[in-house]
């Protein structure tokens, strides 16, 4: 089982839709996650930190859900400049050390 | 504001070549990361250091050494080079200091080996 899961997409959602994606991981002592966004032949960049009590920002929400491994991203009023591919990330302790990046989901938004 | 370099964009090597790839940071972090990037496999980490001269193996160390004189370089040393290894190659760092986790990579560095 990988480490950290995603579907890999595509998601092909309209513009101004909104659009969830799951992501699961198999370490139940991890402590530490976020989204990170990666555009194409860029280099990934984080979007956000995930918070055991969620948090938002903009028209991002992220969530965690610690008993069923679970973290999510919610984006809504969809953008075309929110076409990218969105990585699930997990660390195993704060100190920022190893991270362990999901492969990824690929969204386009239509115009 | 944050920064990381890597020393080439695109680099094409002959298979057994050694290979450098050089990544700087000017932010003072003291963690340093090597990943390599492939189609459907994501980002896999090679190897870290947390401070000058220490280095870690990460998932997929095999083929690979790093250097770490100073706290801002980390190298990525390809003794000789295989087609396998044509890949890009993220280098990323981040800080110990403070709560933050953010991982700040460069730009990348795409080597073909032929």
């Amino acid at each position: 089982r990988k480490e950290v899961e995603q579907d890999p997409g595509p998601f092909n959602v309209p513009e101004g839709a909104t659009v969830a994606f799951n992501c699961t991981y198999s370490n139940s002592a991890s402590q530490s996650f976020f989204w990170y966004r990666q555009d194409c032949r860029k280099e990934p960049k984080l979007l956000m930190s995930v918070y055991s009590s969620g948090n938002e920002d903009g028209r991002f929400t992220a969530q965690l859900n610690r008993a069923s491994q679970y973290i999510s991203l919610l984006i809504r009023d969809s953008k075309l400049s929110d076409s990218a591919t969105y990585l699930c990330v997990v660390g195993l302790t704060f100190g920022n050390e190893k991270l362990t990046f999901g492969t990824g989901t690929r969204l386009t938004i239509i115009p | 504001d944050v920064k990381v370099t890597q020393s080439s964009r695109y680099l094409v090597k002959r298979t057994g070549e050694k290979v450098f790839l050089e990544c700087v940071q000017d932010m003072d972090h003291e963690n340093m990361f090597w990943y390599r990037q492939d189609p459907g496999l994501g980002l896999r980490l090679i190897y870290f250091s947390y401070d000058v001269k220490m280095k870690e193996k990460g998932d997929i160390p095999e083929g690979y050494s790093v250097s770490r004189e100073k706290k801002e370089r980390f190298s990525l040393i390809l003794e000789s080079a295989s087609t396998n290894q044509t890949s890009m190659y993220l280098c990323a760092s981040s800080s110990k200091r403070g709560n933050t986790d953010t991982q700040y990579f460069g730009p990348g560095t795409r080597l073909t080996v032929l």
